[in-house]
């Protein structure tokens, strides 16, 4: 089956750094990435979408000045938060879709915790 | 307006017993697609069963079922013989523009939390 990896799975850093959360496809190409923000007991958010080589969009209330999205390739996209605040703590999930035609599913990868001291 | 609306935040079922979870959409879309998810503790999504608007047939998967109806435009999860592996959170999610190919990311509803009991 198609599998979505995220590395780190989970990161502390402290209030003002930059974090960067990769996001690869393992066995497929993906066309299309997307990045979902989960507060704690809370339902998943879609923040952006990803296509490799073009600008990421961005969904409404979703600052692109802090939440850098590349998508450099068919197997990698990054979102970097960029001067985190402690509420900008939160799980962050990507999922990846096929480039096969088709195809309707998104594969999830296991998520990121990210905690901002 | 909320586009996908699970009204049950928790439910505790009997170990064995019928699961229906409840998910009502809405899209003004003819061509959408209907996922239900699940979320166990450890946060990973595991995917359950896909239904599209246009699909004749219920979406079956094992122990799960999807009970379609398009009319009241509901899409409720059915898990039969539950397990004690079922516990997590269950959410329903829908992606609009599927014929397109449109690219659009899911919306989610906003999750039920499935306990199953010994």
């Amino acid at each position: 089956g198609a599998v979505v990896s995220q590395h780190p799975s989970w990161v502390i850093c402290k209030s003002g750094t930059s974090v960067k959360i990769e996001c690869r496809s393992l066995d497929f190409q993906a066309t299309t990435m997307f990045w979902y923000r989960q507060f704690p007991k809370q339902s998943l958010m879609l923040m952006a979408t990803s296509n490799e080589g073009s600008k990421a969009t961005y969904e409404q209330g979703v600052e692109k000045d802090k939440f850098l999205i590349n998508h450099a390739s068919l197997t990698l996209s990054t979102l970097t938060v960029t001067s985190a605040h402690p509420e900008d703590s939160s799980f962050y999930i990507c999922s990846a879709r096929s480039r096969l035609a088709g195809s309707y599913e998104q594969y999830f990868g296991p998520g990121t915790r990210l905690t901002v001291t | 307006a909320q586009k996908i609306t699970q009204t049950q935040p928790g439910m505790f079922v009997q170990e064995k017993e019928a699961v229906t979870l409840d998910c009502t959409y809405d899209t003004s879309d003819p061509s959408y697609g209907l996922f239900w998810y699940k979320q166990p503790s450890s946060g990973e999504m595991i995917f359950l069963i896909y239904q599209g608007s246009y699909d004749q047939q219920n979406a079956t998967e094992g122990r799960y079922s999807l009970n379609f109806q398009k009319a009241r435009k509901s899409a409720n999860l059915v898990i039969s013989a539950s397990q004690l592996g079922d516990s997590a959170m269950y959410f329903c999610a829908m992606r609009e523009g599927i014929s397109g190919g449109g690219a659009d990311g899911l919306t989610f509803g906003k999750g039920t939390h499935l306990i199953i009991q010994p």
